[in-house]
């Protein structure tokens, strides 16, 4: 397809294990964004991938949350250790350009849903 | 950090009412990105600008750099604009910073 692709949509995993969410960009974008929403509140900032490199990782809440990017297309974020407090939906967007420097709108993924039990 | 805010909070109005939802920043920024995010919880780009404004079909977004500052602007509503609209904003040096946002209904 031609949008934002997440997969899986929707994780069930119990506290303490390890979970890994996965996005796909739109070809081409070189900037790709991963923001989190828990139930009821905003969107949150996670981290920020230019290429295969993260200029911003200000955003991630522990050290049990790690992202990566290979090819400068695909990313990962892995949570080790889950808690319940981790329970979110978590966004993946992509944009042509790094927004900020460039303009280019973001384009969001239908995420992915996790529940921590 | 910068501090967003949206009013109102939540809106209902009638079909083909003009619709207003405004947001406002505390510190300087270089570009402001408008979203809406439908109940299913799609979010959709729908304005980025970082200065005057913007017209897309009945939406008009327009930015206010010096009052910090902007609204997003909705002709003729029709119930299937009911959604979420989201302001964030970001500067160099810190990614986006999302707003709260502003639940908007409209009624047929």
């Amino acid at each position: 397809g031609a949008g934002v692709s997440q997969s899986p949509s929707n994780k069930v995993t119990e506290k303490g294990k390890d979970v890994e969410l996965r996005c796909d960009p739109i070809s081409g974008h070189t900037a790709l964004y991963w923001y989190r929403q828990s139930l009821g509140q905003g969107l949150e900032f996670l981290i920020y991938f230019q290429g295969n490199s993260a200029p911003d990782k200000s955003g991630l809440p522990s050290d049990r949350f790690s992202a990566e990017r290979t090819g400068g297309s695909v990313s990962t974020l892995t949570i080790q250790r889950t808690q319940q407090e981790d329970s979110a939906v978590y966004l993946c967007a992509s944009s042509l350009g790094d927004s900020l420097y460039s303009n280019q709108p973001q384009h969001f993924g239908d995420g992915t849903r996790l529940s921590i039990l | 950090k910068n501090e967003v805010e949206q009013s109102p909070q939540n809106l209902t109005a009638q079909e083909g009412e003009f619709i207003t939802i405004n947001c406002s920043y505390s510190v300087g920024i270089s570009a402001l990105h408008w979203l809406q995010q439908h109940p299913g919880g799609g979010i959709v780009s729908l304005f980025m600008l970082s200065s005057g404004k913007k017209k897309h079909g009945r939406l008009i977004a327009t930015i206010n750099i010096q009052e910090k500052h902007s609204s997003l602007h909705i002709t003729a509503s029709h119930p299937r604009d009911s959604a979420v609209y989201i302001c964030a904003v970001g500067s160099y040096g810190q990614n986006f910073v999302f707003g709260p946002g502003t639940r908007l209904s409209v009624l047929p």
